[in-house]
């Protein structure tokens, strides 16, 4: 199993241009989640897909836009890239597990994307 | 103030020592406590969860959570230069939250041989 897979490894992009970051995961699990890595800062959510069909924004959304294109797939779109999108981008999936009323969401990370934008 | 606080580091230490690491948090409806480890240029990988308080070993890792002080920690024993990495804490909340995991900003390790 390749868990999940993130493509591409690295990309610089120029002020204005647009690009998808792709990622599948292998494990049949019904969340995915996009996330944002800068120094200092930690991870932060940008997007989230609880099942398939569904997407909802983080705590980071602006400048950005998902597709959840089955249950594998889920995509990063950067419409009109900025300076202050460079950073790494790591993509997670994970099966939520009920226990009662709380749910354990141990989540699954890919190598992610490291992403400049010039 | 954010609601999960976890000192940056650098932390260095050499071979063999007993390293602790700890974050703190401020949402007391976190269940679910988890430390994840992230090597150079890598994506993070869970090491340890634990649910609730309490203690949880596995190897030469242990983790600790305390609700009342909303303080966890894990700690690594007889630590080796394979150790270092960044290890993040994250947390996550009952059902209504369970879609958000709430990470620290990770503290960068250094085993030194």
């Amino acid at each position: 199993n390749a868990g999940v897979t993130q493509t591409p490894k690295f990309q610089v992009l120029k002020t204005g241009q647009s690009m998808t970051l792709q990622c599948a995961q292998d494990m049949n699990h019904n969340s995915m989640y996009w996330y944002r890595q800068d120094p200092g800062m930690g991870l932060r959510l940008i997007y989230y897909s609880a099942s398939e069909g569904t997407t909802d924004k983080g705590e980071v959304p602006n400048g950005y836009n998902v597709s959840r294109l089955n249950k594998r797939e889920f995509s990063l779109r950067l419409e009109s890239a900025a300076p202050s999108q460079t950073s790494v981008y790591f993509c997670a999936s994970s099966e939520i597990r009920d226990r009662g009323r709380v749910a354990k969401n141990i989540q699954y990370f890919g190598a992610g994307t490291r992403l400049s934008v010039l | 103030q954010k609601e999960v606080e976890q000192d940056p580091g650098p932390l260095s230490v050499p071979e063999g020592a007993i390293v602790s690491l700890n974050c703190t948090y401020s949402n007391s409806a976190f269940q679910y406590f988890m430390w994840y480890r992230q090597y150079s240029r890598k994506g993070p990988e869970l090491l340890m969860y634990t649910y609730s308080s309490g203690n949880k070993e596995d190897g030469r890792f242990t983790a600790q959570v305390d609700k009342s002080s909303k303080y966890i920690s894990l700690f690594i024993r007889d630590s080796q230069p394979s150790d270092s990495a960044t290890y993040l804490c994250a947390m996550s909340a009952g059902i209504q939250g369970a879609q958000k995991l709430v990470f620290g900003q990770g503290t960068r390790l250094t085993i030194n041989p």
